[in-house]
């Protein structure tokens, strides 16, 4: 079946600097991923959704410029949460739909951000 | 719909006994539908789905039924097992909408030894 992995499982840094989470399919091409923010005792959120070779499409109320995600290739997306600050601190979790439109109900590990 | 608040329904069952969580979905136009479990930590885990063209559909011990009357959707978790503890989510999308999943609030499921 088809695989997501995410990486880093979990992170820790200091307020002010960028962080960047890996997402990738190990087994399909992804055409499209989306991002989730995950906060305690919450649901997922939709924070943006990536297409290979073309800009995110962000949620209303989602940074751009804070959260910069990146869909080089069809394996790889990146989110890169820059000059973190404590409220950044969230599970980050990636989904990925393959080329036979699986509706990206395959999703990663997820990565806790713990900002100090 | 959207989550809201900080504490997650909480359903307690014993073990062996059957479970059902419940959804309210927000969107009359969406057409798919998914269970999600998720454990502490880690990221949502596929259960079942359901499309809008029917209103049961059942699984290795587990059933979904769906009343799109009154946008409802239903997991049944037969002789539930302590490894069936976990955070339940029903998630929905709309096939020509974004292709994004929208999650609900989440269930909470305890099973006692």
């Amino acid at each position: 079946g088809a695989v997501v992995s995410q990486h880093p499982s979990w992170v820790i840094c200091k307020s002010g600097t960028s962080v960047k989470i890996e997402c990738r399919s190990l087994d399909f091409q992804a055409t499209t991923m989306f991002w989730y923010r995950q906060f305690p005792k919450q649901s997922l959120m939709l924070m943006a959704t990536s297409n290979e070779g073309s800009k995110a499409t962000y949620e209303q109320g989602v940074e751009k410029d804070k959260f910069l995600i990146n869909h080089a290739s069809l394996t790889l997306s990146t989110l890169t949460v820059t000059s973190a600050h404590p409220e950044d601190s969230s599970f980050y979790i990636c989904s990925a739909e393959g080329r036979d439109s699986n509706y990206g109900y395959t999703f990663g590990s997820g990565t806790r951000l713990t900002v100090v | 719909g959207e989550s809201v608040g900080l504490h997650l329904p909480t359903l307690s069952v014993q073990e062996g006994d059957n479970s059902i969580i419940n959804c309210a979905y927000s969107n009359s136009a969406s057409d798919y539908f998914i269970w999600y479990k998720q454990e502490s930590g880690k990221g949502p885990q596929f259960i079942i789905d359901i499309r809008s063209n029917m209103d049961k559909r059942q699984g290795q011990r587990v059933t979904v039924l769906l009343n799109k009357t009154v946008k409802h959707l239903s997991l049944q978790i037969a002789a539930t097992q302590p490894g069936d503890s976990a955070v339940y989510f029903c998630a929905e999308i709309v096939y020509t909408g974004r292709r994004a999943l929208t999650f609900g609030s989440g269930t909470r499921l305890q099973v006692q030894p």
